[in-house]
C-alpha cells in the first residue's frame, strides 16, 4: 500500500531554536496536507499544498512541497511553547489520506 | 456549529463484547472517515464514505463495520472486541478530498 515516510520521530528543542520535519512518498502525491495535533487532543488542519515546487507560510510556520510532488517539509522558525505537540503529514493518494507517523516536538523553556 | 461530535469519550470493553462508537456532523460535509491511533503512531484509516449510502474500507477495515444512511451520521461498529483494538478513535469529515476536520476521539481499551 501507499506510505509516507516522516522523520525525525521526535525533538526536542530549546524555546527559540528552529524545527524542520520531512515527509517522504515513494510515488507522487496529488497533494500534501498538514496537521497538528497537541497532548490529549484531536489532529488540527494546518494547510494544504498541491503545486509542485509550492511554498506557503503561517507566520513562523514555512511549508514546501517538492518539486516531484513527492516529498514536503515543515520549518518552524523560533519556537514557542505554544509549538508543542505532533506534527503529521498526509499524503492524497487517490481519495483517501495515509498519514505519516508524525514527528512530536518538545519545546524545553 | 459543533463541528463533528463523538459519542462516547471514553470506553472498556471485555474481550468479545460490541460496541457501536457514534460520530456526527452538522457541516454537511459528504466525505467522512474513520480513523485509529495507537500510542506514538499516525491514523489509521479504518473506513470511509463518499456519501449517504456508500462506505469503503481504509487499511485497516478487519474487525470493524460501518453504515452511512444520513449524511450526518456515520457509527463505527465493533464485534468481537479484541485486546488489538485497543486505540483511540478518530472521526473525521471533510466538503471534499481536502481539509478533514476532526472529532474529538473516543478511547477504548479491551481487556
Amino acid at each position: 500500500g501507499q506510505q509516507v515516510m516522516q522523520i525525525p520521530q521526535y525533538q526536542h528543542v530549546q524555546e527559540g531554536e528552529d524545527f524542520t520535519t520531512y515527509c517522504n512518498s515513494s510515488t507522487t502525491l496529488s497533494n500534501i496536507q498538514w496537521y497538528k495535533q497537541r497532548p490529549g487532543g484531536h489532529p488540527v488542519f494546518l494547510i494544504q499544498l498541491v503545486k509542485s515546487g509550492e511554498v506557503k507560510k503561517q507566520k513562523r510556520l514555512t511549508f514546501q512541497f517538492g518539486e516531484a510532488k513527492k516529498n514536503s517539509s515543515l520549518h518552524i522558525t523560533a519556537t514557542q511553547t505554544t509549538d508543542v505537540g505532533t506534527y503529521f503529514c498526509a499524503g492524497e493518494y487517490g481519495n483517501k489520506l495515509v498519514f505519516g507517523a508524525g514527528t512530536i516536538l518538545r519545546v524545553k523553556s | 456549529n459543533a463541528g463533528v461530535t463523538q459519542t462516547p469519550k471514553f470506553r472498556i470493553l471485555k474481550i468479545g463484547q460490541s460496541m457501536t462508537l457514534q460520530c456526527t456532523q452538522d457541516m454537511n460535509h459528504n466525505y467522512m472517515y474513520w480513523y485509529r491511533q495507537d500510542p506514538g503512531m499516525g491514523l489509521k484509516l479504518i473506513y470511509y464514505s463518499v456519501g449517504a449510502g456508500i462506505t469503503d474500507k481504509g487499511e485497516v477495515p478487519n474487525g470493524y463495520n460501518v453504515s452511512r444512511s444520513t449524511t450526518e451520521d456515520f457509527p463505527l461498529r465493533l464485534e468481537l472486541a479484541a485486546p488489538s483494538q485497543t486505540s483511540v478513535y478518530f472521526c473525521a469529515s471533510s466538503y471534499t478530498y481536502n481539509e478533514q476536520f476532526f472529532g474529538p476521539g473516543t478511547r477504548l481499551t479491551v481487556l
